[in-house]
């Protein structure tokens, strides 16, 4: 069964790196989304991708964030200058048709800032 | 914004007695409601899901139900086995807020836990 995928499955960086998260959604997706989980607390969504732009952001995705599908089959999420609060599970979600139809999730991204 | 309210924070039953878990939203022109299971150190997995033109839904010993005019839904499950032990989320979306490709709006989760 195609599923998606992230790497790296941990990634551990120092306050103001940047840092890229990769995510390969399943292959005849159209639709791309990232969403964060702090630990312990609820999965927020961040940003969502479809036909090269950004559809749909969160007031979360600021201007140290950035999305890009650099080509046909990996989605990348970048933050320019992480902070602390950064340090959370970035998930990567991918659908066929957007709209009223199930995300499947990739198993994530553990980014911890120091 | 849509703003979703899940109860409880943590749940815990007896193995073979049946689990209810509660959400509430706000945005009534939300139509889509899946539930998600996340076991630990994994990705949000699809269980089920409604969409607002029916009332249940039903797949073997999962249920949804969705009140829309008193906005809130429910998963129900019955039945409890061990292996159903795992953090449940409820979430709602509008697919007409972003132009189609629509954020998940997420309750806080609920730590289900069932007892042996």
């Amino acid at each position: 069964e195609p599923e998606v995928t992230q790497t790296p499955s941990h990634q551990v960086t120092q306050m103001g790196q940047e840092v890229i998260l990769r995510c390969v959604p399943i292959s005849n997706h159209l639709y791309f989304y990232w969403y964060r989980q702090i630990l312990g607390q609820k999965v927020e969504f961040l940003v969502s991708f479809y036909n090269n732009e950004i559809s749909e952001k969160s007031e979360i995705f600021d201007d140290q964030f950035s999305v890009e599908r650099p080509d046909g089959s990996n989605f990348t999420l970048k933050i320019r200058s992480t902070k602390l609060e950064d340090s959370a599970m970035y998930f990567c979600a991918s659908n066929e048709w957007g709209g009223r139809e199930t995300q499947y999730f990739g198993p994530g991204t553990r980014l911890l800032v120091l | 914004g849509e703003n979703v309210e899940q109860h409880p924070s943590t749940l815990s039953v007896q193995e073979g007695d049946s689990a209810v878990i509660k959400c509430t939203y706000s945005d009534s022109a939300s139509n889509y409601f899946p539930w998600y299971k996340q076991e630990l150190g994994k990705g949000p997995q699809l269980i089920i899901d409604i969409r607002s033109n029916v009332g249940e839904k039903k797949d073997q010993r999962i249920a949804v139900t969705l009140n829309k005019t008193a906005k809130h839904f429910s998963l129900h499950i019955t039945e409890t086995q061990p292996e159903d032990s795992a953090v449940y989320f409820c979430a709602a979306s509008n697919p007409y807020s972003g132009g189609g490709a629509d954020g998940l709006t997420f309750g806080k989760g609920t730590h289900l836990i069932i007892q042996p």
